[in-house]
């Protein structure tokens, strides 16, 4: 199985601040790394897909990048609504995997 | 726009199975994958398994393999988990999620319904 590696595990930032998260795969998944945003109490959300497309009605204060087996997710200005877990996950291969998860909170 | 609706939450005895529906509207059904996934308490997203409805092969992630069946049913364009011999530890939400790509076995979630809380316990 491929493992997704996501850090840091939570990060806390003021409203306003550039927040980055980073996706390791344990081998090379090419672009195929997709970002959601998990709000509890809903479902997720796809944010990015093929580690750099905005994902349709998605804004645009969000973006990723990286290939291979290093990947970027940025919010570059962190609103009240981004509270949240966000996951990247990777379809390269079966079976589908997530990394574990970065809790943002408000500083 | 699609849109996933799943059944209502579960209360389960250890030991029993548990069925779950997810009934798509929108969109092409038969060619895009509806995939499973779950979110135990306080832990991150596990992937379950997936089909393609016109291509009837579900796959599973292993742990699972034995214990789970997925089906789809395209004249009611509805979606089916069943676990069986459910443990404790299968205590979760259950997410339905559709896939992004047209015939695509691997892919990302483009749309989710809303969830199935599952509760195992004596």
């Amino acid at each position: 199985d491929i493992q997704m590696t996501q850090s840091p595990s939570s990060l806390s930032a003021s409203l306003g601040d550039r927040v980055t998260i980073t996706c390791q795969a344990s081998q090379h998944i090419r672009d195929q790394l997709h970002w959601y945003r998990h709000k509890p109490g809903h479902a997720p959300d796809l944010l990015i897909y093929d580690a750099s497309n905005l994902q349709s009605g998605v804004p645009s204060r969000f973006s990723g990048s990286g290939s291979g087996t290093d990947f970027t997710f940025t919010i570059s200005s962190l609103q009240s609504e981004d509270i949240a877990t966000y996951y990247c996950q990777q379809n390269y291969d079966l079976p589908l995997t997530f990394g574990g998860g970065t809790k943002v909170e408000i500083k | 726009q699609v849109q996933l609706v799943q059944s209502g939450a579960e209360v389960k005895k250890p030991g029993s199975s548990v069925t779950v529906s997810c009934k798509s509207s929108g969109g092409t059904f038969n060619t895009f994958a509806i995939g499973w996934v779950r979110q135990a308490p306080g832990q991150g997203l596990e992937w379950i398994g997936g089909i393609i409805p016109i291509l009837y092969a579900p796959n599973y992630a292993e742990k699972f393999h034995g214990r789970v069946t997925i089906r789809a049913d395209e004249s009611s364009r509805t979606a089916y988990l069943e676990l069986r011999s459910l443990r404790s530890d299968d205590t979760a939400v259950y997410y339905c999620a559709r896939g992004g790509r047209e015939l695509a076995t691997t892919h990302y979630f483009a749309s989710w319904g809303q969830g199935s809380l599952v509760t195992v316990s004596s």
